[in-house]
């Protein structure tokens, strides 16, 4: 099955415990992004990756860190984690960036307290 | 400013009747624009896209969005609700400026239909 595969869905962390959020998906995608859901602010993109070793920020990328591989992998760092990063993460796929019908994973809710 | 907007927090509506969830955007050139859906504890899933042609455009489950350029709109419909249409739905249009040409996402809304 075609897919975008996160993990864990669920995390609760202490403020600056290093912690990653895995990001897997199986369609030879080229174009991998990471976003944060939260209410009243909608999605807003934090990292994305065009391909291979290729990354870029997004609107939001203070506190975290992302990696780019191997095409299938695209992993969410965050270094030292604030109670700010609470948050609901999605990791999205898609053929390449001009191919908008995104693929997104089930979501990871992260709680740093 | 490029921008989208889902005017309504919440739609209600009953099942088997038709449902409109609303959004209208400001996008400088010819806009891209997509409808996702978002069921509870489920990422996000692609239903339509409007790139070019016909301004009415057929996605997923039944859904159909139209585009109308004079009041820059791209309203989802459906002509008749089921409860499992009950979820979340967003609208982004593609940012015509920059390198990214991220999509700009609309805050929700959230649908529930009611049996």
């Amino acid at each position: 099955e075609a897919q975008v595969t996160q993990n864990p869905r669920y995390l609760i962390t202490v403020t600056g415990k290093k912690l990653t959020v895995t990001c897997s998906q199986n369609m030879n995608h080229e174009y991998m992004s990471w976003y944060r859901q939260d209410p009243g602010l909608g999605l807003r993109q934090i990292y994305y990756s065009m391909n291979v070793e290729v990354i870029d920020k997004g609107d939001v990328p203070e506190g975290y860190k992302v990696s780019r591989k191997e095409k299938r992998n695209f992993p969410l760092i965050l270094e030292s984690p604030s109670p700010n990063q609470t948050s609901l993460y999605f990791c999205a796929s898609s053929f390449n960036r001009e191919n908008y019908g995104y693929t997104f994973g089930s979501g990871t809710r992260l709680t740093v307290v | 400013a490029q921008s989208v907007a889902q005017p309504e927090d919440q739609v209600n509506v009953a099942e088997g009747n038709p449902l409109t969830v609303k959004c209208t955007y400001s996008v400088s050139g010819n806009p891209y624009l997509f409808w996702y859906v978002q069921y509870p504890n489920r990422g996000l899933q692609f239903l339509l896209k409007y790139i070019t042609g016909d301004n009415l455009v057929k996605g997923s489950y039944g859904f159909e969005a139209e585009f109308n350029k004079s009041q820059t709109s791209f309203h989802l419909k459906k002509p008749s609700a089921l409860v499992s249409d009950s979820a979340l739905y967003f609208c982004a249009v593609r940012e015509s400026t920059g390198n990214n040409r991220k999509l700009i996402w609309g805050l929700g809304t959230s649908l529930a239909v009611n049996p």
